[in-house]
């Protein structure tokens, strides 16, 4: 339950096109959903961050929808560039005893082809 | 946003020593830090919890006596890998939450550790 599937594994895009990565979850308490960025050899970089009481949120090329009803949420990159070529990692945290600690998806590996 | 550094970013050690890896908030204060270990091509696994001023708190599996965290001051956090093995290479990453009221944490580059 306290799982994030994550897809697809990998993903590859021409430049300037949209990349969608999704995430499911099933822990209804997950209250908080972010997005992180990572270049090979480098830690983490938080992208983009989302709160279920909102359907979607965008900043700059990066938008976040979030499906409440379906515990799914996706991110979207829009013109996609070859400087976007990383590794993009979903996660979730709940609140209570669990707060702080997030629980990663598995992880996509885009491409970006110039 | 918010600088956390690490110190080492690699380190390669015999089999059978300790190695420590320490984790700083450069500009903020952290009351809270998390350590994370990381296999190639893999995700994030969280390893520990790290309250200043208190023990670490950490998830099932994790030998709290193999892999000793200690968070002495409200910029510092220090894992201390003992008698290291093959298998505990890995990148190890820690990350801070900024604030006690929010989820939203800062990861430092991490620490790529190699044991032969």
């Amino acid at each position: 339950q306290q799982q994030v599937k994550q897809s697809p594994q990998s993903l590859i895009v021409q430049k300037g096109g949209i990349s969608i990565i999704n995430c499911a979850y099933e822990n209804t308490a997950f209250d908080y959903f972010p997005w992180y960025q990572q270049f090979p050899g480098k830690g983490p970089a938080l992208l983009i961050a989302i709160r279920p009481d909102v359907s979607e949120k965008k900043e700059g090329r990066f938008t976040i929808s979030f499906n409440k009803s379906a515990k799914q949420f996706s991110l979207h990159i829009m013109d996609s560039q070859p400087g976007d070529s990383a590794t993009y990692f979903c996660a979730a945290n709940a609140g209570g005893t669990s707060y702080g600690k997030l629980t990663f998806g598995q992880g996509t590996i885009l491409t970006v082809h110039p | 946003g918010a600088v956390v550094s690490q110190h080492p970013s690699r380190v390669i050690c015999k089999s059978g020593t300790s190695v420590k890896i320490e984790c700083r908030s450069l500009d903020f204060q952290a009351t809270t830090m998390f350590w994370y270990r990381q296999f190639p091509k893999q995700s994030l696994m969280l390893m520990a919890t790290s309250n200043e001023g208190s023990k670490a708190t950490y998830e099932q599996g994790v030998e709290k006596d193999k892999f000793l965290i200690n968070h002495a001051s409200l910029t510092l956090s220090t894992l201390t890998v003992t008698s290291a093995h093959p298998e505990d290479s890995s990148f190890y990453i820690c990350s801070a939450r900024v604030w006690t009221s929010s989820n939203e944490q800062f990861f430092g580059p991490g620490t790529r550790l190699t044991v032969l």
